[in-house]
């Protein structure tokens, strides 16, 4: 079955040490997203990539990176993890031709910082 | 500020009685609705969606109201069945390929 995959499902980091957290599809899909989630708040855009290019939102932290290798891999680096930096990180994937399309999910990554 | 909104946290409803979520936003230039069920240790997956140029869309026991003057919309599941018991989230699309989500709301269906 197409889907998308986000590896480890369960992070734990100290304070300050960097950390990265991996996507993969197998939709061959054009867009990936990154959204972090805190507790009962609702899933927050970080950033996305349509191909190759780049579009971070204008309030994500310096802190957090990506990088998409290729079509089907998509990582998220937070440089420097925080306390405030504890949640749930979510993966998505549009088709992105059609911009109606909704977007894929992955299972997340729930990210502990101790 | 939230420009998509789920004030209710929680509802809980009876096995075959009507759920009803809601959500309402401010931004006038959304043109397209989506809503996704949650359930534990699991992503969002997407359930149905409504175009701006609409005001209802149905799928099944699933139906979309959407009211644009009001800048509210509702899902509707009829009749409501234990396993629809996740939390939902609605969406909203303004830019390409963006969506803008609500703080979602906790759906319980006692048998």
């Amino acid at each position: 079955d197409a889907m998308v995959i986000q590896n480890p499902r369960y992070q734990v980091t100290q304070f300050g040490k960097p950390v990265t957290l991996s996507c993969s599809q197998t939709l061959n899909h054009n867009v990936m997203y990154w959204y972090q989630q805190k507790s009962s708040q609702a899933p927050k855009l970080l950033f996305h990539y349509y191909d190759k290019d780049f579009n971070n939102e204008a309030d994500t932290p310096d802190n957090f990176q990506s990088r998409r290798p290729n079509t089907s891999f998509c990582f998220l680096d937070i440089r420097s993890p925080g306390l405030g930096d504890a949640a749930m990180y979510l993966c998505a994937t549009n088709e992105g031709r059609n911009s109606y399309n909704e977007q894929f999910f992955g299972p997340g990554t729930r990210l502990t910082v101790l | 500020d939230q420009q998509v909104k789920q004030n209710s946290p929680s509802l809980s409803v009876q096995e075959g009685r009507i759920s009803i979520l809601n959500c309402d936003y401010t931004n006038s230039m959304f043109d397209y609705f989506l809503w996704y069920k949650k359930y534990p240790a699991e992503g969002p997956t997407f359930l149905i969606s409504i175009s701006s140029i609409k005001d209802k869309n149905e799928d099944g026991r699933f139906t979309v109201f959407l009211n644009k003057s009001a800048k509210h919309l509702s899902l509707h599941i009829v009749p409501s069945q234990p396993g629809d018991s996740a939390v939902y989230f609605c969406a909203a699309r303004g830019s390409a390929r963006q969506l803008t989500f609500g703080s979602g709301t906790q759906l319980t269906v006692l048998p």
